[in-house]
């Protein structure tokens, strides 16, 4: 069955730390990663994804994500966490050879960032 | 542009009742997506409709059915809601294609006592 894993359940950081979440995926063939973010209160927004390409991706608010494929993994980083980061974030994984988009999330990691 | 809108934001139901979660979207999107997300359990994929007139089960489909009733609404219904159906659900929609992300609405909480 697909499977992706998130290690890290909660996390609690200070503000200007460094953050760097784990997610794992665990099947083969080429595939669509996602990592997602909901800020309390709210639904989810995308955060930042991967097709193809540079494995070392860019997305909003100063987040990024480097796709290892030998180690099947997808870890999102910030260099310097702020207060306003705090939020849960889900990695998502889309296997290519389905055709069609069916996601497989990981069970989130709660963020708390204080000030 | 609302992007995906979902009625109602909260709903209190009784073991047994049934009602009708609905969505929808106007940015012409071809694919549409029911979740629920649990504590500790992410989201996970309840039904969801590639393209208007189809619609196929995804991960967790059983106490729910759903309507794609045209292309830009897609609504769930619980028929005899039971608390284990105590979530909050979440529709999402997207471009046809796997290399698209998915934009989600704002969730319905629901409690089935």
């Amino acid at each position: 069955a697909q499977s992706v894993s998130q290690h890290n359940h909660h996390v609690i950081l200070s503000e200007a730390a460094s953050l760097e979440l784990g997610c794992n995926y665990s099947y083969g063939g080429t595939v669509n990663l996602f990592w997602y973010v909901q800020y309390p209160g709210q639904h989810l927004q995308l955060l930042l994804k991967y097709f193809s390409g540079d494995p070392l991706v860019k997305g909003i608010k100063g987040f990024e994500a480097e796709f290892i494929k030998s180690k099947f993994s997808f870890n999102l980083r910030k260099p310097s966490v702020q207060w306003s980061d705090t939020a849960e974030y889900f990695c998502a994984v889309n296997r290519m050879n389905t055709g069609f988009q069916k996601l497989v999330f990981g069970t989130g990691t709660r963020l708390l960032v204080s000030p | 542009n609302a992007g995906v809108t979902q009625t109602p934001k909260f709903q209190v139901l009784k073991t047994g009742q049934s009602m009708t979660l609905q969505c929808a979207q106007d940015m012409n999107h071809n694919s549409m997506y029911w979740y629920r997300q649990d504590p500790g359990m992410g989201l996970r994929l309840i039904y969801y409709s590639a393209s208007e007139g189809t619609t196929d089960k995804g991960e967790v489909p059983n106490g729910y059915n759903v309507s794609r009733l045209n292309k830009r609404e897609f609504s769930l219904r619980l028929e005899s809601a039971a608390p284990s159906q105590t979530s909050v659900y979440f529709c999402a929609s997207s471009v046809a294609g796997t290399r698209y992300e998915q934009y989600f609405g704002p969730g319905t909480r629901l409690t089935v006592t």
